[in-house]
């Protein structure tokens, strides 16, 4: 177990429909990374929060969007889904930012849209 | 930019056997390697990460890794395979700037065979 909790599970959906991802990290870690795995794009950085403002982006859409909460949660919302976004989401998480420190992942968020 | 290549989509080894794992890395500046392993269902689980010194790295589960400078590369290694070792392994690289975002590999399926 690797600390970070990330929930749903499992998410089932149809086109065009708007969901939201939940992450808790790591007990005192500042920094909250997003990924999305899928069979085509392979595991993908989506964004990077630190201590409740965004540090990097990498290919996210504009349909995607995120937060960090003063009380370090952080929740991924994709809106208007298509079929190509169902994939494996993680949530990642480190100490600080701009350090050699391992990431730890969740267990991730499977999203399935029909 | 950062980049790292997994040549292998699979490595099949038998249980007691050695087994690599074969990476290699493309940077600008210090390469920051890791090594995050993923079972079925699961979240990736960190194995071990090359900042600086040792040229031979240890970490989980009796897995280690040589980097090499002069080859650019960061295999992944055990002496000895156990058949719950087959998993799916990813080798990521730091990217570079303020950031700890990781760019990871396409991933190379082992199957340790009993």
């Amino acid at each position: 177990d690797s600390g970070v909790t990330q929930t749903p599970k499992h998410l089932i959906t149809a086109t065009g429909q708007r969901v939201t991802l939940r992450c808790s990290p790591r007990s005192g870690d500042l920094s909250v990374y997003w990924y999305q795995q899928s069979l085509d794009q392979g595991l993908q950085f989506l964004i990077q929060y630190y201590n409740g403002e965004e540090r990097a982006k990498g290919n996210i859409l504009e349909r995607f969007s995120a937060q960090q909460f003063p009380d370090l949660h952080s929740e991924l919302n994709l809106s208007s889904l298509e079929l190509g976004d169902s994939a494996l989401y993680f949530c990642a998480s480190s100490v600080v930012e701009g350090t050699y420190n391992e990431q730890f992942f969740g267990p991730g968020t499977r999203l399935t849209v029909l | 930019a950062q980049s790292v290549a997994q040549p292998e989509d699979q490595v099949n080894v038998a249980e007691g056997n050695p087994l690599t794992v074969k990476c290699t890395y493309s940077v600008s500046g210090n390469p920051y390697l890791f090594w995050y392993v993923q079972y079925p269902n699961r979240g990736l689980q960190f194995l071990l990460k090359y900042i600086t010194g040792d040229n031979l790295v240890k970490g989980s589960y009796g897995f280690e890794a040589e980097f090499n400078k002069s080859q650019t590369s960061f295999h992944l290694k055990k002496p000895s395979a156990l058949v719950s070792d087959s998993a799916l392994y990813f080798c990521a690289v730091r990217d570079g700037g303020a950031t700890n975002k990781l760019i990871f590999g396409t991933g190379t399926l082992l199957a340790v065979q009993p």
